[in-house]
């Protein structure tokens, strides 16, 4: 069984620039979460999608948006770039997200650099 | 907001030792998760705590759910020196709105052959 899959792996940009990166989640999830890690942050929580509907969402400009598409692959969007919002952005698919007994798996990651 | 208060913040050991870390919470969560991530990589699962009480075992892992629901600690016995990483615990909470997981900021985990 596949694991959580994000493209691309790394990536540079310009600070102004947009970037979108794409998650596929495990087949049969259909909750989809993306994390923000930083050195010195840790691990945020950006959002979290279920049957195309963001459920819950935290603390980050409106420049973060994703969405989520009918077979549960998941993109996020950030639109003019900061040097600080060079992360690894890490997405994370559960069967239903949220009760107990839906665990969360993470994919590898995708690395941002701004500069 | 919601935090996680995550000790140690590193740990230097001798292979062979036992290692144990904890979180605790100002507020309950139904789940309590512990990852652990490698330089480079994402998180990987390594216990999931459901209830209350809850001790879960996998291999040399430990992993106790508290009985307030606003802790929880990781053992590893006899350490080698591919335990070497940053565990994390999270802590979710379910029901509403509310699908996310909250982090500690990690341990860092450093095994000396």
């Amino acid at each position: 069984k596949a694991g959580v899959t994000q493209t691309p792996r790394y990536l540079i940009k310009t600070r102004g620039q947009q970037v979108t990166l794409s998650c596929s989640p495990i087949s049969g999830h259909r909750s989809v979460s993306w994390y923000q890690q930083t050195p010195g942050q840790g691990l945020q929580f950006l959002f979290e999608y279920f049957s195309e509907t963001q459920r819950n969402k935290g603390n980050f400009p409106g420049r973060f948006s994703g969405r989520q598409f009918s077979n549960s692959r998941s993109e996020m969007n950030v639109s003019t770039l900061e040097l600080g919002d060079s992360a690894l952005y890490l997405c994370a698919s559960s069967v239903a997200g949220g009760s107990s007994g839906n665990t969360i798996y993470f994919g590898e990651g995708s690395w941002l650099t701004v500069v | 907001g919601q935090q996680l208060n995550q000790s140690p913040q590193s740990m230097f050991i001798q292979e062979g030792e036992d290692v144990s870390m904890n979180c605790t919470s100002s507020s309950i969560f139904n789940t309590w998760l512990w990852y652990k991530q490698d330089p480079g990589e994402g998180p990987v699962l390594l216990i999931a705590l459901y209830k209350a009480g809850e001790l879960t075992s996998n291999g040399r892992l430990t992993a106790q759910f508290g009985i307030t629901r606003k802790d929880s600690f990781l053992n590893i016995s006899a350490s080698i020196p591919s335990d070497v990483g940053i565990y994390f615990c999270a802590g979710q909470q379910s029901g509403g709105s509310n699908y996310k997981l909250t982090f500690g900021k990690g341990t860092l985990l450093t095994v000396n052959p």
